[in-house]
């Protein structure tokens, strides 16, 4: 059971550059997640998809794209990567059921912007 | 006001003993509430949920919650050294399936 997958774990890059952390599910879950996790914020929403081909924001869109062609796959693209956006990027993933819903959340990647 | 808020500092406590983490939420509409622990360097895992008023248990974790009051709050009991870790409250306000996290606690049992 692979579950949520992060790729790449571990990322350094320039001020500037585009980056994209891919993110694969194999449980056919609906909903997907992308969280950054910071120190003194805690884990805050960048954007969320409810299904494939919907996406949308989340609490710290800005300088963040997402698309969801495929229900399993969902990347996070920094388009001009900022040291403000040096993090650890959490994919999450979940089934609405009833009142309640279980977040699974990947491995994290851990990215810094130099 | 923060929507999920998880005020206490660090917590220590001696083995055996049972740690208390307190957790508060905003929106009067919120309807489920989740607890997450999330080991240093980890990704969080989810450890209890709740949705009704009153208490949860599930072995040494019991869930307590309060909508009247807008509190959430986790017992572990017979605190274990692998138990130190940040906890992480959560809670879902409606249909979109989102979680508001705390910012969270650590927790660090003394052998």
């Amino acid at each position: 059971d692979a579950g949520i997958t992060q790729s790449p774990r571990y990322k350094i890059t320039e001020t500037g550059r585009q980056v994209t952390l891919m993110c694969h599910q194999t449980w056919s879950h609906s909903y997907m997640f992308w969280y950054r996790q910071d120190l003194g914020h805690g884990l805050r929403l960048i954007y969320y998809s409810a299904a494939a081909d919907i996406t949308d924001k989340g609490e710290v869109p800005d300088g963040y794209v997402v698309s969801r062609s495929k229900t399993e796959n969902f990347p996070l693209t920094l388009e001009s990567a900022t040291r403000s956006q040096t993090s650890v990027y959490f994919c999450a993933s979940s089934e609405l059921t009833g009142s309640g819903n279980t977040i699974y959340f990947g491995e994290g990647s851990w990215l810094t912007v130099v | 006001q923060k929507e999920v808020e998880q005020n206490s500092g660090p917590l220590s406590v001696p083995e055996g003993a049972i740690a208390s983490l307190n957790c508060t939420y905003s929106d009067r509409g919120s309807q489920s509430f989740f607890w997450y622990r999330q080991y240093s360097g980890k990704s969080p895992e989810l450890i209890m949920s709740i949705y009704s008023n009153g208490d949860k248990e599930d072995g040494r974790f019991t869930a307590q919650l309060n909508k009247a009051s807008q509190y959430v709050s986790l017992l572990i009991r017979d605190s274990q050294p692998s138990d130190s870790a940040t906890y992480l409250c959560a809670v879902k306000r409606g249909g979109n399936n989102r979680l508001a996290f705390g910012k969270g606690n650590q927790v660090v049992v003394i052998p």
